[in-house]
């Protein structure tokens, strides 16, 4: 079943934060994020699996609340090239078969 | 290894014909997948594979979809009697095994089709 992801779109100015959440109605085992430019393929940031801690990957975190089944990522100090738009794939049963949100779209302004 | 690679990466038929698309996943990875995108959504499952064994197809796919990946390398995925709703990128990617992957997946720059 597919995740829910929120905001849909976002715009940012360069050094500015935002979150985005990815939320699920059934138990899951992980969350994957990844982001995807125009034209590109969708590209891996990161994973977060249950019980585990949260992640970074450069000014890029996120967060796995186990309890409410939701995700979020958090863009810090955001830069131009954050822009993008950034899914969330969830995975339920320990198979590494994910369905993806609808996506969050974000644009980063000078 | 120059990652996930698809063919053609346009392909415009008309409605009825069938469409094959090619995927070669990173050599060492014995998980291919398949996607479908369309505009302003997210990926689509459609099947994946362990190695040459397909382990699940999506209920939403159609009987007119099918998929293989002989001697566990490339996969092809054939589209028989296009219709237009048959219209998106087509995405693939690979991966390791699940057991400690902490990698995610590798996406190929996907396959747009165009059924006229």
């Amino acid at each position: 079943q597919q995740p829910v992801q929120s905001p849909q779109a976002v715009i940012l100015r360069e050094g500015e934060d935002a979150v985005i959440n990815c939320s699920s109605s059934k138990a899951l085992y992980s969350v994957h994020w990844y982001r995807q430019k125009h034209g590109e393929a969708p590209v891996f940031l990161m994973i977060l699996l249950k019980g585990g801690e949260q992640k970074g990957h450069e000014k890029i975190s996120a967060s796995f609340n186990e309890k409410k089944q939701q995700s979020s990522l958090y863009l810090t100090a955001s830069q131009l090239s954050y822009s993008g738009t950034y899914f969330c794939g969830t995975e339920l049963s320990n198979d590494y078969k994910l369905s993806f949100g609808a996506g969050t779209t974000v644009t980063v302004r000078a | 290894d120059t990652g996930v690679s698809q063919d053609p990466r346009h392909k415009i038929t008309k409605r009825g014909q069938n469409v094959t698309f090619r995927c070669d996943p990173i050599s060492e990875h014995n998980r291919l997948y398949w996607y479908r995108q369309t505009l302003g959504q997210g990926p689509e499952f459609l099947t994946y594979f362990q190695n040459e064994a397909q382990l699940e197809k999506s209920r939403l796919l159609s009987d007119r979809f099918s998929a293989e990946r002989p001697k566990g390398s490339f996969s092809t995925l054939e589209i028989q009697r296009t219709e237009q709703g048959d219209s998106a990128m087509y995405l693939c990617a690979s991966s390791a095994s699940p057991t400690g992957n902490l990698y995610g997946y590798t996406f190929g720059s996907g396959t747009r089709l165009t059924v006229v």
